[in-house]
């Protein structure tokens, strides 16, 4: 099983649909959790850090569940400018100050007009 | 909000000579500095980790004579590729953890286009 897994799309929704975007990760052992996005040639921008409570910003919500290891991004009124690939990052704790982020390949999504 | 600085951002060089890439924290310190390389329509791939004062930490896979980091200051790493060929083409970008906590986010650099003819 990979690190880190993403369902790599594309997702193709209309203006104002809601999608949710699953990421899966192997390791037990990891402690923080963040959806970047990135677009075509760009560098990735991080768009929100995932707590274990759940949390929302504006139109995204976050979710986190360590028993079934998987962090979830759900996007409500999908705007044109929403359209990029949405990146999985995961860290594991390994001790020391050493901190092996783990990214996922990203799911795209397009929303069209 | 914390910026970091990549330069250049695009390259064009020749097969066989060398380049070297910048990445700064503009308004942090940043003891870690992390470099990754993203060919098209792939994943980030973590190439090393590059540690303020000391040796930078090689992924597998990753030749270390090739890609000579040097971490200098609390500010700045450089990514150093030596004896490029058109293999190495890519996008390159640095990142840089704001904090020290294992739950600080990393803010990249905007990353630079390699291409080797």
């Amino acid at each position: 099983r990979k690190e880190v897994e993403q369902d790599p799309g594309p997702f193709n929704v209309p203006e104002g649909a809601t999608v949710a975007f699953n990421c899966t990760y192997s390791n037990s052992a990891s402690q923080s959790f963040f959806w970047y996005r990135q677009d075509c040639r760009k560098e990735p921008k991080l768009l929100m850090s995932v707590y274990s409570s759940g949390n929302e910003d504006g139109r995204f919500t976050a979710q986190l569940n360590r028993a079934s290891q998987y962090i979830s991004l759900l996007i409500r009124d999908s705007k044109l400018s929403d359209s990029a690939t949405y990146l999985c990052v995961v860290t594991p704790y390994s001790g020391a100050g050493s901190y092996q982020l783990t990214f996922g390949k990203g799911t795209k999504l397009s929303v069209i007009p | 909000g914390a910026v970091v600085s990549q330069h250049p951002s695009r390259v064009i060089c020749k097969s066989g000579t060398s380049v070297k890439i910048e990445c700064r924290s503009l308004d942090f310190q940043a003891t870690t500095m992390f470099w990754y390389r993203q060919f098209p329509k792939q994943s980030l791939m973590l190439m090393a980790t590059s540690n303020e004062g000391s040796k930078a930490t090689y992924e597998q896979g990753v030749e270390k004579d090739k890609f000579l980091i040097n971490h200098a200051s609390l500010t700045l790493s450089t990514l150093t590729v030596t004896s490029a060929h058109p293999e190495d083409s890519s996008f390159y970008i640095c990142s840089a953890k704001q904090g020290s906590s294992y739950n600080s986010p990393l803010h990249f650099g905007n990353g630079t286009r390699l291409t080797v003819t």
